[in-house]
């Protein structure tokens, strides 16, 4: 079945303590993204990736960081969580940023 | 700046209308990507339609069409017909063609209710 996959689905953490959400496409897509989702502010884009080893930031960066070593994985890393990067977070591939989007499940992060 | 904008943050309409959700959007570029998802109470997030800038036929999905006016950077969706199952926060989202930019820009969002 072709899906996106995230890990973990919910996650509770404290300030500081180092985070990361895997994401991983069985799809062959070239385009891999995430976004954060807050009540209001719609979906912003964090992080994109065009192809293994291209990553560029998106809207709201700061305080993520990402890396794309395989075309199928596109991992989140929050070296220092803070309390205003609880959201809920999803990941996303497309053939390319034209084509359609299929999005993971969504990660519900609380960072306290 | 990139924008998208969504005026409406809450619609409400009966079963079996029509609604029309707004966007608007900004950029300088001439050929893009325009695209409208829907998010049910699940999360899951699904396409609904989508329109290449340089082809002016309004794209069309079943009970889903779009309203494509260039020149006012406008993209509005109309939902014929409406469904309980069409109850959903409704984005849309903008992307440049070509280039180096790879970047989406989603709107706010438009959380729509269907009314039996």
């Amino acid at each position: 079945e072709a899906q996106v996959t995230q890990n973990p689905r919910y996650l509770i953490t404290v300030t500081g303590k180092k985070l990361t959400v895997t994401c991983s496409q069985n799809m062959n897509h070239e385009y891999m993204s995430w976004y954060r989702q807050d009540p209001g502010l719609g979906l912003r884009q964090i992080y994109y990736s065009m192809n293994v080893e291209v990553t560029d930031k998106g809207d709201v960066p700061e305080g993520y960081k990402v890396s794309r070593k395989e075309k199928r994985n596109f991992p989140l890393i929050l070296e220092s969580p803070s309390p205003n990067q609880t959201s809920l977070y999803f990941c996303a591939s497309s053939l390319t940023q034209y084509h359609e989007q299929y999005f993971g499940p969504g990660t519900r992060l609380t960072v306290t | 700046a990139q924008t998208v904008t969504q005026s409406q943050p809450e619609m409400s309409v009966q079963e079996a209308e029509t609604v029309t959700l707004s966007c608007t959007y900004d950029t300088s570029e001439s050929n893009y990507y325009l695209f409208w998802y829907k998010q049910p109470p699940s999360r899951q997030m699904i396409l609904v339609i989508r329109q290449e800038a340089y082809k002016q036929q309004n794209a069309t999905e079943n009970r889903f069409s779009v309203n494509f006016q260039k020149a006012a950077k406008s993209f509005s969706l109309k939902i014929s017909d409406s469904q309980l199952g069409d109850t959903a926060m409704y984005f849309c989202a903008f992307t440049n063609y070509g280039g180096s930019q790879g970047n989406l820009i989603f709107g706010k969002g438009t959380k729509l209710s269907v009314k039996p």
